[in-house]
């Protein structure tokens, strides 16, 4: 089945505690992404990633960071996790040859930072 | 001005109505357009997508593309109380960098 996995599903923690979510998909996608969603904030870009090794800021970066060594993989780094990066956080995938393709979206990780 | 703006909501129609969403949008160059259903607590899902001016029937779905008026619409015919979801648009622009709407919660009472 074609998916995007994301794991944890829910993940709380304290602050400064590092912290890793990681995102696979299975679709040979070239294109990965992260969102945050926070309510009345919409999906907000947090990084994205074209292709292996190439990966480039979206809206909201600060805090976090991201690797891209394989092409099925796209963790998201907490280094120090601070209470404002409270939120339900998506990771999608897409193709990157046609403007039309759809993003595909892993199911969630709602995270807590006490 | 935000980049893709919708109106919240919620928007409340009868059981069999037409529910009609709403999107505008601030870049020109923008190339593609989405409507994803999200549920709350879910992953959003494709509805559809439009690229090019006019409309776009799927079932009981139809977009509506105006880029002269950089609007984009999402009816839904014979609405059900399972359509009662958030309904986000999205733009494709450059380097294929989507930008979400806030989203319109649909509420469709039985």
């Amino acid at each position: 089945e074609a998916q995007v996995t994301q794991n944890p599903r829910y993940l709380i923690t304290v602050t400064g505690k590092k912290l890793t979510v990681t995102c696979s998909q299975n679709m040979n996608h070239e294109y990965m992404s992260w969102y945050r969603q926070d309510p009345g904030l919409g999906l907000r870009q947090i990084y994205y990633s074209m292709n292996v090794e190439v990966t480039d800021k979206g809206d909201v970066p600060e805090g976090y960071k991201v690797s891209r060594k394989e092409k099925r993989n796209f963790p998201l780094i907490l280094e120090s996790p601070s209470p404002n990066q409270t939120s339900l956080y998506f990771c999608a995938s897409s193709l990157m040859s046609s403007y039309n393709s759809p993003l595909h979206f892993g199911n969630g990780t709602r995270l807590t930072v006490t | 001005q935000k980049e893709v703006e919708q109106n919240s909501g919620p928007l409340s129609v009868p059981e069999g109505a037409i529910a009609s969403l709403n999107c505008t949008y601030s870049d020109r160059g923008s190339q593609s357009f989405f409507w994803y259903r999200q549920y709350s607590g879910k992953s959003p899902e494709l509805i559809m997508f439009i690229y090019s001016n006019g409309d776009k029937e799927d079932g009981r779905f139809t977009a509506q593309l105006n880029k002269a008026s950089q609007y984009v619409s999402l009816l839904i015919r014979d609405s059900q109380p399972s359509d009662s979801a958030t309904y986000l648009c999205a733009v494709t622009g450059g380097y294929q960098k989507v930008t979400f709407g806030t989203g319109t919660k649909l509420q469709v009472i039985p």
